[in-house]
């Protein structure tokens, strides 16, 4: 079972180049998210999508853009990157509904330079 | 968005010993996830606590919600040195399935 799956796992960019964070489920999951990770401060949601089409901002969703254009892959582009993006970023999917468990990805550890 | 906060951040005991970890909010959650996280890999699910007053008994683990929704604790008996990891708790909001997630505490178990 693949379950979430995150590429790459590690990513070095410079300072204002733009990238694409991969993230596929193959469960048929309706709900989507990506979150940051830096030390002390849990995981953070930048962008989440109810289902095919629909996406809405997190907590922290600025310089990031998403798409949610299939059920089994949400995107997270940085359009331009910046140092105060390195960290670690988590894809999850659940299905909806109250109480649900959230899968994670493997995570994507980025560094901006 | 609802805020949650965990305590202690840090915690290093020694095998045997009993431990709490707090999750406190001023807001009411629909559920309370408890997640357990590994160096290099995403967080995965422990429990969920969906009732006041629920508690869940998971081996060595006792997982609360309180009564009014607003509040978990974890609760380890006799802790190992396997039990070592990052815990996490997530409070799913009343508006949808948003995920809140608390800071983390950093579990040590020494043998």
């Amino acid at each position: 079972n693949a379950g979430v799956t995150q590429t790459p796992k590690f990513q070095v960019l410079k300072t204002g180049q733009s990238m694409t964070l991969q993230c596929a489920q193959d469960m048929n999951h309706e709900y989507m998210s990506w979150y940051r990770q830096d030390p002390g401060m849990g995981l953070r949601l930048i962008h989440y999508s109810v289902g095919a089409g629909i996406t809405d901002q997190g907590e922290v969703p600025n310089g990031y853009n998403v798409s949610r254009s299939t059920t089994e892959d949400f995107p997270l582009r940085l359009l331009s990157a910046a140092p105060s993006q390195t960290s670690v970023y988590f894809c999850a999917s659940s299905l909806a509904g109250a109480g649900t468990e959230a899968f994670f990805g493997q995570g994507t550890r980025l560094t901006v330079v | 968005t609802q805020l949650l906060e965990q305590s202690p951040q840090f915690l290093s005991i020694q095998e045997g010993e009993n431990l709490t970890v707090y999750c406190n909010s001023s807001s009411v959650f629909s559920s309370l996830q408890w997640y357990r996280q590994e160096p290099g890999e995403g967080p995965v699910l422990l429990v969920t606590v969906v009732t006041g007053g629920e508690v869940k008994k998971l081996k060595r683990l006792t997982f609360q919600f309180g009564d009014a929704r607003k509040d978990s604790s974890l609760h380890i008996t006799a802790a190992q040195p396997g039990d070592t990891g990052l815990y996490l708790c997530a409070g799913e909001e009343t508006s949808g399935s948003r995920l809140t997630f608390g800071e983390g505490t950093q579990l040590t178990v020494n043998p």
